[in-house]
């Protein structure tokens, strides 16, 4: 079936330090692809999407490229802020038209 | 602000109560979802409901019971529940069900079963 694999955190940075949060997956045919983020104490919320390849996703300065070559989907940031601390999870929506969500990345952004 | 809104936001409820999570958005979407939320795991689907009928059912056990009274409304119905029941239960919307359809999530009922 189809699956999210994330780089395991947490991950601890300083502000204005550059992001990468890996994301691979296994689907069958040519998924969407999604990065939610969850700060504390709400809900997921939509940071971006890519829904073919080559597709670049960005928002808020986060950007991801859908990678078919390398079945990628990696979260980059250029310079990260205090207020970016949360759990940012990949996902993906293939044939089954459900959301598979990966284990999570916890991101510490430190002053 | 989230566009779905969720209430009660916190919910404490012993085994033998029965009691409702009540889910809402105008945002004219035709799919909604349960997911259920454990600390630190990423949120499980429990429902679906695509044009108010339900269209998956994740082997749910039926103390859980859902209910889309409209197309802006959905609820959870509860009753006997157990203590590993306990989690942030999630409550979501898209346009449809459709693979590029993103998901828009509400904040969220915690739920503690006492």
């Amino acid at each position: 079936g189809d699956s999210v694999t994330q780089m395991e955190g947490p991950v601890t940075l300083s502000e204005e330090a550059f992001l990468t949060i890996n994301c691979t997956y296994t689907a069958t045919g040519y998924p969407s692809l999604f990065w939610y983020v969850q700060y504390p104490g709400e809900g997921l919320q939509l940071l971006l999407k890519a829904t073919k390849a080559d597709d670049k996703g960005s928002n808020k300065g986060f950007e991801a490229t859908y990678r078919k070559e390398t079945t990628s989907f990696h979260l980059e940031k250029g310079s990260v802020q205090v207020s970016d601390s949360a759990v940012y999870f990949c996902a993906l929506t293939g044939g089954s038209e459900k959301l598979v969500f990966g284990k999570g990345t916890k991101l510490t952004v430190n002053p | 602000d989230t566009e779905v809104t969720q209430t009660p936001k916190h919910l404490v409820m012993g085994m033998t109560n029965k009691k409702s999570l009540k889910c809402e958005q105008h945002m004219g979407h035709r799919a909604m979802y349960w997911y259920k939320q454990k600390a630190k795991k990423p949120p499980e689907l429990m429902f679906v409901y695509s044009y108010e009928k339900l269209s998956i059912n994740e082997s749910v056990p039926s103390r859980f019971s859902p209910e889309c009274p409209n197309s802006s409304l959905l609820n959870l119905h509860l009753h006997a529940l157990q203590p590993e029941d306990s989690a942030l239960y999630l409550c979501a919307s898209s346009l449809w069900t459709g693979e590029s359809s993103p998901l828009h999530f509400g904040n969220g009922t915690r739920l503690t079963v006492t």
